[in-house]
């Protein structure tokens, strides 16, 4: 089955490690993303790749970084200075053009103690 | 720079209720809407979209939203509401021009009661 998996699917980390989410994609999508949601606040772009090895910051990308070296692939690494990393993280993928939703991976909880 | 605001953030409805959730948008120009729902547990699925055409778009599970382009809006509906409608809903815009980048409002919580 065409999908998108992000694992895993819940993270611990200590304060001032970086740490890596996996996100890949067997649909053929050129474009990807990646979203933090937080209750109340809804989803919130952090990065996008709309091809490989290019990709733009979105609304929140201090403290993240991010890699597109195979078009399947999108990893997200949370480094030490994001200031509030416990989330939930969403990867999206789309194919090109304006007009079509995005599938959703299941996300991973990352909390940081 | 595209926003969306959803007004109610908790909903709670007694089965067979009339559902209707707001949703408005900020953009200058042509957009593509969308309804996504998250269930309990679950991953965020498609409820809805539109694109152009007729204002009224219907979607899975018996849900529908309408465009109102004087109002930005694009507000989702069901007639009754079911206990398995329990979930969060989210509104999102894609401003044409800007890419296929989504932005989501902060989602409405939906508890249906039996």
């Amino acid at each position: 089955d065409g999908g998108i998996t992000q694992s895993p699917k819940y993270l611990f980390r200590k304060e001032g490690q970086n740490v890596t989410l996996s996100c890949e994609q067997n649909l053929n999508h050129d474009a990807m993303y990646w979203y933090r949601q937080d209750p109340g606040q809804g989803l919130r772009l952090i990065y996008y790749s709309q091809i490989v090895n290019d990709f733009q910051k979105g609304d929140i990308a201090e403290g993240y970084s991010v890699s597109r070296e195979k078009k399947e692939s999108f990893p997200l690494t949370v480094t030490s200075a994001q200031k509030n990393p416990t989330a939930f993280y969403l990867c999206a993928s789309s194919t090109p053009g304006a007009n079509y939703g995005y599938t959703f991976g299941s996300g991973t909880r990352l909390t940081v103690v | 720079a595209q926003s969306v605001s959803q007004h109610n953030h908790h909903v709670i409805l007694s089965e067979a209720a009339s559902l209707e959730l707001g949703c408005n948008y900020s953009y200058g120009g042509t957009v593509n809407l969308f309804w996504y729902v998250q269930y309990p547990g679950q991953h965020l699925q498609l409820l809805l979209k539109y694109f152009s055409g007729d204002p009224l778009v219907k979607g899975i599970k018996g849900f529908e939203a309408e465009f109102i382009k004087s109002k930005f809006s694009f507000n989702l509906r069901k007639p009754s509401v079911q206990w398995s409608d329990t979930a969060e809903y989210f509104c999102a815009v894609n401003g044409k021009g800007g890419g296929n980048k989504l932005t989501f409002g902060t989602g409405t919580q939906l508890k249906v009661e039996l």
